[in-house]
């Protein structure tokens, strides 16, 4: 089983429409992450979470939210689908507390398409 | 933020070393220099970091200038599997991993 876990793996949804991206890990890091890549493009930081308690807005956090349910799970939304946020979105996770020695740890991806 | 500056793409035969160069002049004293690479639809792996002395580990070896303002990711042997997107990132104490567009490598068989 992969040790981050994103669902789904694509999602097709229309304009306007609220649309919630899940990420779940299994490696008992504190630190998560979400990231969009577009075609060409390099990853893109949306948010990310030190703790349970803790979020932190990254470049592109601009129309959408997360949610930290859990250590083990975070939660990406979109509150109202547009066609620019078409892109294929990364969760990762992190080993490390404090330092710039950190590994991240990605998952599979979801794919979104936004009509 | 920290740039770093790579090649678009390079091209390599397979069974031949590579070497991915990286240009960050800004890098401070505390930076590290990381290296991740994105195989076809799958997320960015971890390839191999360094401060200041050379690293080797089971992937690749990282040899970094004295000055550290520029790094080079060393493949031993390029292999099919290697085909992917390399990132060079400079991560600062207390930041977030800032990733640019990376470089294209293209292995021939």
């Amino acid at each position: 089983d992969a040790d981050v876990t994103q669902t789904p793996r694509n999602r097709i949804t229309k304009t306007g429409k609220r649309i919630m991206l899940e990420c779940s890990q299994t490696k008992g890091h504190d630190r998560m992450y979400w990231y969009r890549q577009d075609p060409g493009l390099g990853l893109r930081l949306i948010y990310y979470s030190f703790d349970v308690k803790d979020i932190n807005k990254g470049e592109i956090s601009d129309g959408y939210s997360v949610s930290r349910q859990a250590q083990a799970k975070f939660s990406l939304s979109l509150e109202s689908a547009i066609p620019n946020q078409t892109a294929l979105y990364f969760c990762a996770t992190s080993d490390s507390r404090g330092t710039n020695n950190e590994k991240l740890f990605f998952g599979s991806g979801t794919q979104l398409s936004v009509l | 933020d920290a740039k770093t500056t790579q090649p678009n793409s390079m091209e390599s035969n397979e069974e031949e070393p590579v070497h991915l160069p990286c240009n960050h002049s800004t890098i401070s004293g505390t930076d590290y220099i990381h290296w991740y690479r994105q195989l076809p639809s799958q997320g960015p792996e971890y390839v191999i970091h360094g401060l200041t002395s050379n690293v080797n580990n089971r992937m690749a070896s990282l040899a970094i200038a004295e000055d550290r303002k520029s790094s080079t990711l060393i493949l031993h042997r390029a292999t099919l599997r290697d085909a992917a997107v390399y990132y060079c990132i400079l991560h600062k104490y207390g930041n977030k991993l800032v990733f640019g567009a990376g470089t294209i490598l293209r292995v021939k068989s």
